[in-house]
């Protein structure tokens, strides 16, 4: 199967410090990535959709100017979580979807997740 | 927009047991994936499965596109397969995922 990279994999920072994730499909050229956030015991949250060489698309709810995406290759996506507070500690994970295939779908590959701790 | 549901919530079989989990989603699908997120969070895709019935080791998988539901069956579990099974359908080029069904497997 494809593979998604994330980096890093835990971050622990203090609360007004930006931290950015870095996600990386390594086998195949992503148009577009996703963004997503987890907490304990829960699903899957979309938070944008990043296709290269555009802005992303945000979610309801998701503070555009707190999260920024840059999608800068058909391999890299970038989240940068700015000014970052306690609530905003959770598991991110990205993912990236391949081309469409010869049987007429794409289908998303996941990264290994980053745990964020902003103390 | 499309409701995905998963049941049951939790399962806890002892090792070598069979399982069936299930999906229902709410409206007609063209995209459903099952993944299983491990205990360090990594999701692993398991199928693409629209319709019909795929199998792959242990695990296999049905589809019953026209009844807007499909099942995960795990034969003879072990305790890798603990974990956190997700089914997700596409609908606008977004996955959407049902909450998940919480397996713990036993030794």
């Amino acid at each position: 199967g494809a593979v998604v990279s994330q980096h890093p994999s835990w971050v622990i920072c203090k609360s007004g410090t930006s931290v950015k994730i870095e996600c990386r499909s390594l086998d195949f050229q992503a148009t577009t990535m996703f963004w997503y956030r987890q907490f304990p015991k829960q699903s899957l949250m979309l938070m944008a959709t990043s296709n290269e060489g555009s802005k992303a698309t945000y979610e309801q709810g998701v503070e555009k100017d707190k999260f920024l995406i840059n999608h800068a290759s058909l391999t890299l996506s970038t989240l940068t979580v700015t000014s970052a507070h306690p609530e905003d500690s959770s598991f991110y994970i990205c993912s990236a979807s391949t081309p469409l295939r010869a049987s007429g779908y794409n289908e998303q590959f996941f990264g290994p997740g980053t745990r964020l701790t902003v103390l | 927009g499309i409701q995905v549901e998963q049941s049951p919530p939790d399962l806890i079989l002892q090792e070598g047991a069979n399982s069936t989990l299930r999906c229902n989603f709410s409206d007609s699908v063209n995209n459903l994936q099952w993944f299983h997120q491990n205990p360090w969070g990594q999701l692993i895709n398991l199928f693409y499965i629209p319709s019909g019935t795929k199998q792959n080791g242990r695990l296999s998988a049905t589809t019953v596109a026209t009844e807007r539901y499909s099942l995960l069956y795990i034969s003879s579990s072990q305790t890798t397969d603990s974990g956190v099974y997700f089914c997700a359908v596409r609908e606008g080029g977004k996955l959407i995922f049902g909450q998940g069904t919480e397996l713990s497997v036993k030794p």
